[in-house]
């Protein structure tokens, strides 16, 4: 079993709808998630992180995260054009030493049409 | 200003050399990082510094050796290139390995092409 999992898509949906985008992660000790967005040819940008049970808002951008059943999500509202990209989830896991690590899901790609 | 920066941006050579990338980060960071990413855009971690002492190892070949002159530097040496290296390597710095609300800030990457 993969540590961080997502659909590859790709997720298409049309321009001013919600794009909604999972994750699921096997280690239950896991505190802290991170969504980030990275378009073709360029770095990963982390867009949202969150920690606790619960809906994390940040503009048109909504996380989620339920620990007991180990799944995050993020919801991207309005979606525009500018929004294609694939959408990474990643997890920081900690590591013998006490050190964190941050391990990556395989990523998303959504497609926003007009 | 850039947060993280990697030299070059693009790197084609043989089979078989020895090359190097070269990553600097102005944020003041302790730990930085290696990743890579390969052609199914799967981001790995392959190494982590924190203020210079190497933390994490991941099951890399030993022909990639990281060296960290500082905490503010962090380089990835590769001997003997073969095909299968070639992917896209980015640097990655945090404020400290046991931090847990942070999330990783990276460079812009350096495409790597093994000819």
């Amino acid at each position: 079993q993969k540590e961080v999992e997502q659909n590859s898509g790709p997720l298409s949906v049309p321009e001013g709808a919600i794009a909604s985008l999972n994750c699921t992660y096997s280690d239950r000790g896991s505190q802290s998630f991170f969504w980030y967005r990275q378009y073709s040819g360029k770095s990963p940008e982390l867009i949202m992180s969150i920690y606790s049970n619960g809906d994390k808002e940040d503009g048109r951008f909504t996380a989620q995260l339920n620990k007991a059943s180990q799944y995050v999500s993020l919801l991207i509202r309005d979606s525009q054009p500018s929004d294609s990209a694939t959408y990474l989830c990643a997890v920081k896991v900690r590591r013998s030493g006490g050190y964190n690590k941050l391990i990556f899901g395989a990523g998303t790609r959504l497609a926003v049409h007009p | 200003d850039t947060a993280v920066s990697q030299t070059p941006k693009y790197l084609v050579t043989q089979m078989g050399n020895d090359k190097s990338i070269k990553c600097e980060q102005n944020l003041g960071h302790d730990t930085m990082y290696w990743y890579k990413q390969d052609s199914k855009k799967f981001l790995k971690i392959m190494f982590s510094y924190n203020n210079k002492e190497l933390i994490i190892n991941e099951t890399v070949p030993n022909r990639f050796s990281p060296k960290s002159p500082d905490k503010a530097h962090l380089n990835l040496h590769i001997n003997s290139l073969e095909l299968g290296d070639s992917a896209v390597y980015f640097c990655a710095s945090s404020p400290s390995p046991w931090d847990v609300p942070y999330g990783y800030t990276f460079g812009s990457g350096t495409r790597l092409t093994v000819v």
